[in-house]
């Protein structure tokens, strides 16, 4: 399976700010996956990122607040924009190798 | 919305016990995976059981399928207290690669 090195592991950011949230993989894979888990919650997909393309955002995450990029293969980074309290949470990334899924360590976010 | 759907939210019981956990989801699936997450930290692959088996093992692990009733069960048996984490079944949504959790159980080992 592939290992997900994720960027930072945590930070306190100023609610107006952004921060730009990294993932790198140590294999060429197509499709990249972002999650926010809010505190005591479960993971809800925020969108799914392949190479070359527009990410595909699900329902009540937008482009605009949660921009994506892909440069490559191995590499993605999730922006969390003009940021809020009520976005503090837990931010992973995942890619699928086969039928496994790999996770990111996660990025705590905390907006104060 | 998630489509995974698990039973208990939380459960509690005693060191030395089983402990069982279902999920149930809404749509046809590749394979389902159960996934574990001790509290602050990522997330631990469990197990994975495709759409044409019924029963999985590993170790402590028993995982069911039931494709007509779209559910799943986790079972664990003989419970540690390092078992105390929150479980989240996983459904792979036939024709789509991603993984959608369902609101996970909150299991809570006693000793």
């Amino acid at each position: 399976s592939a290992v997900i090195s994720q960027k930072p592991s945590r930070d306190i950011c100023q609610r107006g700010t952004s921060l730009t949230i990294q993932c790198q993989v140590d294999s060429q894979v197509t499709m990249m996956f972002w999650y926010r888990q809010q505190p005591g919650q479960s993971l809800t997909l925020i969108a799914t990122a392949n190479q070359g393309s527009e990410a595909t955002y699900e329902s009540g995450f937008v482009i605009d607040k949660f921009p994506i990029s892909r440069p490559n293969l191995t590499f993605s980074t999730l922006t969390v924009s003009n940021m809020s309290p009520e976005d503090s949470s837990i931010y992973l990334c995942s890619v699928v190798w086969g039928m496994s899924y790999t996770f990111g360590s996660g990025t705590r976010l905390t907006v104060v | 919305s998630q489509q995974g759907e698990e039973d208990p939210q939380a459960l509690s019981i005693q060191e030395g016990e089983n402990a069982t956990m279902n999920c149930s989801y809404k749509t046809s699936i590749n394979n389902l995976q159960w996934y574990r997450q001790n509290s602050g930290r990522g997330l631990v692959h469990l197990i994975l059981i495709r759409s044409n088996e019924r029963e999985k093992h590993s170790g402590r692990l028993r995982v069911t399928l039931d494709t007509s009733k779209k559910s799943s069960s986790l079972l664990i048996t003989a419970s540690r207290a390092a078992d105390t984490a929150s479980y989240f079944c996983a459904p792979v949504i036939q024709g789509a690669q991603k993984l959608v959790f369902g609101q996970g159980t909150r299991l809570t080992i006693n000793p």
